[in-house]
């Protein structure tokens, strides 16, 4: 099984400021077919996950252009340039190279 | 509209067996592969099983296999998750999604999850 570890387990944040959120794979998830297969979801309160980056750096339908994902391999991070109050919640990044699938423990954001 | 809803939890005892079902509308879900994943309270996300677009390939998280078993009923537009043996780490919000299955370009699609709770 891949497991995926986040780091920080939770951060502060003043409005306009930047974030950045860790997740480090125990395996590399670089496929064969020359993807990686490295998701990032944001669960709010009350409301199931929605995806917000899929394969490293792909924003999804509708996500702002201040979420920027990256890196390769095994480590990867998730960017916001501006934290705006509405992206408070908890982020998890998901791996799909493999079954099972995995998600790493979750990064909890807040706004100061 | 895409919509998934999911029905069936409730509380149950150690032991017990509860069936959930995950109505798909708006896509047909002959298209994509469907997962459940649940959420413990408090806690992170766990992915349970899959269930392959053609309905022969499905697989199981460690925690699950030899207890749950992913189905589906293309005629009602339905997946199902049998849950036989339950047992207290079994409680969680259940949530049905397309998670990474796709036709070309990604889609999201969630249901608002069912809570099993199990307990004596």
């Amino acid at each position: 099984e891949i497991v995926l570890t986040q780091t920080p387990v939770s951060l502060s944040v003043t409005p306009g400021q930047p974030a950045s959120i860790s997740c480090k794979s125990s395996q590399s998830l670089l496929h064969s077919d020359g993807q990686t297969y490295l998701y990032w979801y944001l669960q709010k309160a009350g409301q199931p996950p929605q995806l917000q980056i899929y394969e490293v750096f792909n924003r999804f339908s509708g996500v702002p252009d201040r979420f920027r994902g990256s890196g390769s391999g095994t480590d990867f991070t998730l960017t916001i340039s501006r934290v705006e109050p509405e992206d408070v919640g908890i982020y998890y990044c998901m791996q799909s190279i493999h079954v099972p699938r995995t998600f790493g423990p979750g990064t909890k954001l807040e706004i100061k | 509209q895409v919509q998934l809803v999911e029905s069936g939890g409730g509380v149950v005892q150690p032991g017990g067996s509860r069936r959930l079902s995950c109505a798909a509308s708006g896509f047909s879900i002959s298209d994509y592969g469907m997962h459940w994943v649940r959420q413990a309270p408090g806690r992170g996300l766990e992915w349970v099983a899959f269930i392959g677009f053609d309905g022969i390939y499905k697989f199981y998280g460690d925690s699950v296999r030899g207890r749950f078993t992913i189905s589906r009923d293309t005629s009602k537009n339905t997946v199902y998750l049998q849950m036989n043996s339950l047992r207290e780490e079994d409680t969680a919000v259940y949530y049905c999604t397309n998670l990474d299955s796709r036709i070309g370009t990604y889609s999201d699609y969630w249901g608002q999850g069912t809570l099993v709770t199990v307990s004596s």
